[in-house]
């Protein structure tokens, strides 16, 4: 069956530490792959897209990979603040919609 | 440019009403998607749309829920008859085109209480 993981457990770290975050997938073969934010009691906000044919892609402080060979993306936010904690989700292309994994929330202890 | 814009925030329906959400696409959005998102759960694909036809509704309960996206107006998402198990948000988001990679803009979501 068809699967987007990402780590279940809240992910704490201190501030100025780097945050890696991780989503694998199943039996999917996205064309590219979406990180989206959400804050509580708020609609997801698009960060990042990377594409199949992409190893990498920086946005600021955030840095996304994607390995198609091993189904899976890191998402990784360096120089964490606490402004950065939230729920981070993966996301994949498929047919004519958006697919989202579970999330993972991320917490920035300062 | 305004965003994507849900009414009402906050919907209370005992079981049995209906209960009918409204959405509008950012401007110039002609694609319009419905997400159902329970607690501590991720979001859940129900519904994409186009002006005036329903394009996937491959995630939608076959029976008590129907969308629409008129030529004029928002989009609806209508329950009917809710249940407790209804009880979640729901967000609705826009995006401009079909193309692959076009990021989708949710709405704050329309929560969504059955008592």
């Amino acid at each position: 069956s068809q699967k987007i993981e990402q780590n279940s457990e809240a992910l704490n770290i201190q501030e100025g530490k780097t945050a890696t975050l991780t989503c694998n997938y199943t039996n999917y073969s996205p064309a590219y792959l979406q990180w989206y934010r959400q804050d509580p009691g708020r609609g997801p906000v698009f960060l990042l897209l990377i594409r199949e044919n992409e190893k990498e892609k920086r946005k600021e402080r955030l840095k996304v990979t994607f390995d198609t060979t091993l189904k899976q993306s890191l998402f990784h936010i360096t120089a964490s603040q606490p402004a950065d904690s939230a729920t981070y989700l993966c996301a994949l292309y498929n047919t004519d919609k958006l697919i989202f994994g579970t999330g993972t929330r991320l917490q920035v202890f300062p | 440019n305004a965003g994507v814009m849900q009414n009402p925030r906050h919907l209370v329906r005992r079981r049995g009403q209906e209960a009918r959400l409204r959405c509008s696409p950012m401007k110039g959005h002609s694609h319009v998607y419905w997400y159902r998102q329970l607690p501590e759960e991720g979001l859940k694909f129900m519904v994409y749309l186009q002006k005036e036809n329903i394009i996937d509704e491959s995630g939608m309960p076959k029976e008590r829920f129907s969308a629409e996206f008129p030529k004029e107006g928002p989009s609806i998402l209508r329950i009917q008859q809710v249940v407790r198990g209804d009880s979640a948000a729901y967000f609705c988001a826009s995006s401009p085109g079909t193309g692959e990679d076009h990021e989708q803009y949710f709405g704050p979501g329309t929560r969504l209480t059955v008592t």
